[in-house]
């Protein structure tokens, strides 16, 4: 019952590229500032792209971030098997006064 | 180095208490707020609450609010989530994670401890 909608699968051959996109609203992502994260198996969540589209350091830039009104999509290009994990889009909703995270994409290379 | 060690979690019965702890360094801890998240088993990242800097603004999921309380302890680098009335659907591992702002609006969760796992059954 998330509030933000992501596709739960995408896929491409190594060294292609995906996008995921993170669909939501006014109060959420139309008003606040987006993030991204990815989680290999077993393992904490880490955060790929802040405020839309910043890259913390230590991410390659094979890692970009978008928004455009109320949805927001991340693009992985040049894709590596290491890639093979779930990602999130998270961002606040103002109307709810909470946080809120996307349902998930697996991301499987081919 | 920063870091976040979670403690606590364990196996409790429906109706009982928990009390999670966050132990924080690498970092001036009260710069910046604070988050719970936590995923069942097999599922998805669910925000449980935050706290900014100060512990002026707090606030929780639905799903948990009147039975959890996040606090923080600035002098003690410390988080600390109060869980009562924990039900079935509050299992879960449960993570601190550090926000890049000091208020709660989830400005990117830039570092997330390893989990604290909550069992809730009978």
């Amino acid at each position: 019952q998330s509030v933000l909608t992501q596709p739960p699968s995408v896929s491409a051959a190594p060294g292609q590229k995906v996008t995921i996109s993170c669909s939501g609203s006014s109060s959420n992502i139309g008003n606040n500032y987006v993030s991204w994260y990815h989680q290999l198996p077993g393992t904490a969540p880490k955060l790929l792209i802040y405020e839309n589209n910043k890259r913390p350091s230590g991410i390659p830039d094979r890692f970009s971030g978008s928004k455009s009104g109320t949805s927001a999509t991340l693009g992985i290009t040049g894709l590596q098997t290491g890639d093979e994990a779930d990602y999130y889009c998270g961002t606040w909703d103002s109307s709810l006064s909470a946080g809120v995270f996307g349902t998930g994409t697996k991301v499987t290379v081919l | 180095e920063v870091q976040l060690v979670e403690s606590g979690g364990g196996l409790v019965q429906p109706g009982r208490s928990l009390r999670l702890s966050c132990a924080a360094s690498g970092f001036t801890f009260d710069d910046y707020a604070m988050h719970w998240v936590r995923q069942a088993p097999g599922k998805g990242l669910e925000w449980v609450s935050g706290i900014n800097w100060n512990s002026n603004n707090i606030d929780y999921a639905d799903s948990v609010k009147g039975r959890f309380t996040i606090s923080r302890d600035n002098p003690k680098n410390s988080l600390y989530l109060q869980m009562n009335s924990l039900r079935a659907e509050d299992t879960a591992l449960y993570y601190c994670a550090k926000d890049r702002g000091e208020q709660l609006w989830l400005q990117g969760l830039d570092y997330w401890g390893q989990g604290a796992l909550v069992t809730v059954s009978s």
